[in-house]
């Protein structure tokens, strides 16, 4: 099915463990994105992507680290896990910056 | 920097009322502005856009109108139904501005009652 998908839906992780969280397009779109979103904060951006190997830092990227070495794929890794980054992480990807398309998003407890 | 200012919720309507969320933006050049939607649990959805000036962007029976002069672009829909329970961001796009992503308010919630 054409798409954006992301896995795991749910993860619970402990403090200082990696997680990967991956995100995976159908569509070929050359941008990809890396939010998250907290209650009171809104959607915030992490990482973007405009094309294969090519990454750029959004508002909050610390503590996260993105690859892209494949156009549908855009996974992010959270290298130390910290309480601070339990959140919802949606992925989305689009034509440009200008259009997006989201996911349905991974809900990460880090206890 | 570029930035949007929706109305904070949450908003709770009767089912057909008439529904107004405003949102204001401020930014350089000549942004594209959006709409989304999320329905619980799910992730976002486009739901209009709007990309110049006295367009007015539109689906599922909502509106929305891209005002210049007043830098706005409210959304509304004229009779309301419970299926549309979910919450609504507003957010921009700058071409021309320093940033390369969406800038998004910080949502407003709507409970729609039968």
């Amino acid at each position: 099915d054409a798409g954006i998908t992301q896995s795991p839906r749910y993860k619970i992780t402990e403090t200082g463990r990696q997680v990967t969280l991956m995100c995976h397009q159908t569509w070929s779109h050359s941008y990809m994105f890396w939010y998250r979103q907290d209650l009171g904060h809104g959607l915030r951006l992490i990482y973007y992507s405009a094309a294969a190997d090519i990454t750029d830092k959004g508002e909050v990227p610390d503590g996260y680290v993105v690859s892209r070495s494949k156009t549908e794929n855009f996974p992010l890794t959270l290298e130390s896990a910290t309480r601070s980054q339990t959140s919802v992480y949606f992925c989305a990807s689009g034509p440009g910056w200008y259009e997006q398309y989201f996911g349905p998003g991974t809900r990460l407890t880090v206890t | 920097g570029d930035s949007v200012t929706q109305m904070e919720g949450p908003v709770t309507l009767s089912e057909e009322a008439f529904l107004t969320i405003n949102c204001t933006y401020t930014a350089t050049g000549y942004p594209s502005l959006f709409w989304y939607v999320q329905y619980p649990g799910e992730g976002l959805q486009l739901l209009l856009k709007a990309t110049k000036a006295d367009d007015k962007g539109s689906n599922k029976g909502f509106e929305a109108t891209y005002r210049k002069e007043t830098t706005s672009f409210h959304l509304e829909k004229g009779s309301v139904q419970v299926s549309d329970s979910a919450v609504y961001f507003c957010a921009l796009s700058n071409y021309g501005g320093s940033q390369g992503n969406l800038i998004f308010g910080k949502g407003t919630k709507l409970s729609v009652k039968p």
